[in-house]
This record gives C-alpha cells, sequence and structure tokens, in this order.
C-alpha cells in the first residue's frame, strides 16, 4: 500500500527567508506522481506543485520547488523567500491511479508558520 | 475558468439527521472525488466518480453515499447522522487520466453535527 509521511507537525521561518517541508514515500509503483498542496485557514486545498516519478528534474513552480529524491523516497518542498501569506498547512500526496481507482493518499501535513 | 465549487459552506445537524452535499466541477473535468478531514483521521478518502459511474470507495460505511449527474457534477449524502461525521468535506475534480493532471479542490463544506 502506498503511504507518505510527513514528520514535521510545525515549521517556523522567518520572512524572505527559505524552508524546506519534507515528505518521503513508499510505493511498489515504478510510475507514481507527487503533488504539494497548501491549505489555508479557509479550508481550500490549493495545488501548489507535481513531480512525475520519471521526471529527470526536479519541478519547480514560481517561489516553490520540489526536491525530488528518488532513491531516498523523498519529495520535499522548499519554498523560497517566505511571505506571510504562506502561513498554512502543507501537505503531501501521492495519486493511487488505476483502471479502478484514481484518488491521493495524503500525509499528515505540516503546519508552517511565517514570522515577520 | 471557475474552480470547483462546493454548497453550502457550512452546515450544521443534528444526530440521526441526513444531509446532501453538492460539488460542481471544473468545466471539462469528469472525475469527481470526496474526502473527509478530521482533526483525528486527517484526509481520508471517500469515494471517486467519473462519468456518472463510481470507480472506488474508500473505507467508509454504507451512510455515506454519493453520486454523479450527467454534467459531471455530483453530490454526497450521508444519512443517520453521527457526531463523529462533523468534518470539513472537500470535493476535488480532475480531467480523470494520467498522473500529471492534478485534482483541484473546492472551499469544503464544513458538516457540524450536535
Amino acid at each position: 500500500a502506498q503511504k507518505i509521511t510527513q514528520t514535521q507537525p510545525g515549521m517556523f521561518v522567518q520572512e524572505k527567508e527559505a524552508v524546506t517541508l519534507d515528505c518521503t514515500y513508499d510505493t511498489s509503483d515504478q510510475s507514481y506522481g507527487l503533488f504539494w498542496y497548501k491549505q489555508p485557514s479557509s479550508g481550500e486545498m490549493i495545488f501548489l506543485i507535481y513531480q512525475g516519478s520519471y521526471d529527470e528534474q526536479n519541478a519547480t513552480e514560481g517561489r516553490y520547488s520540489l526536491n525530488f529524491q528518488k532513491a531516498r523516497k523523498s519529495a520535499n518542498l522548499v519554498i523560497s523567500a517566505s511571505q506571510l501569506g504562506d502561513s498554512a498547512m502543507y501537505f503531501c500526496a501521492m495519486r493511487e491511479e488505476s483502471l479502478n481507482t484514481d484518488k491521493l493518499i495524503f500525509g499528515t501535513g505540516t503546519r508552517l508558520q511565517v514570522f515577520p | 475558468k471557475a474552480g470547483v465549487t462546493q454548497t453550502p459552506r457550512y452546515l450544521i445537524k443534528t444526530r440521526g439527521q441526513q444531509v446532501t452535499l453538492s460539488c460542481s466541477p471544473i468545466s471539462g473535468h469528469r472525475s469527481v472525488s470526496w474526502y473527509q478531514q478530521t482533526p483525528g483521521q486527517g484526509l481520508q478518502f471517500l469515494f471517486e466518480y467519473f462519468s456518472e459511474t463510481q470507480r472506488n470507495k474508500g473505507n467508509f460505511p454504507g451512510r455515506f453515499s454519493g453520486r454523479q449527474f450527467s454534467n459531471s457534477r455530483s453530490e454526497m449524502n450521508v444519512s443517520t447522522l453521527e457526531l463523529g461525521d462533523s468534518a470539513l468535506y472537500l470535493c476535488a475534480s480532475s480531467l480523470g487520466r494520467g498522473e500529471s493532471s492534478p485534482l483541484h479542490f473546492g472551499n469544503g463544506t464544513r458538516l457540524t453535527v450536535t
């Protein structure tokens, strides 16, 4: 069974600094997709970035980048130049897709707090 | 392009009642899935629909059901509500195939059972 582990319940970072949120995964599939979502206090889950298992380069989307280490089964999210609006819960997720299913397996999340 | 729309945003029900939540996916998205989020259990998959067919269901009792209409809009129903059903219910839509196609979520419906 697929599993996502996020070991950091909470993280603090000063505004304008970079921060890394950890994510490790477990799967026996050769092909898989990894996602990061942001959930502000309003509740909406906002898609941030995607990494495919066969992608040779780390994904980047603006201030977000994904440090993908396949051998270590890790997919850490790096947020550069943190902003106060980045304060939120962050979830790492893996897509489980087959003929009979299409769903995301989520980690427990990391609460990021950005301070001035 | 409009995002995923969930209604209502908030609901307060009493034990034993039933509730129906609605989700309108992004235009063109044929897959709709539902998730329950609670502080204790985190985010858990409820079920997923594609072209009006339920493809998969998570480990939830039969009180939880859903359906998808021909326009891809989806509803989920919870009957005989229990206190433990209090949660944020999130709906997500996607194109339906391809690992790189992200799931896009709505704002959620926050259900409180008293």
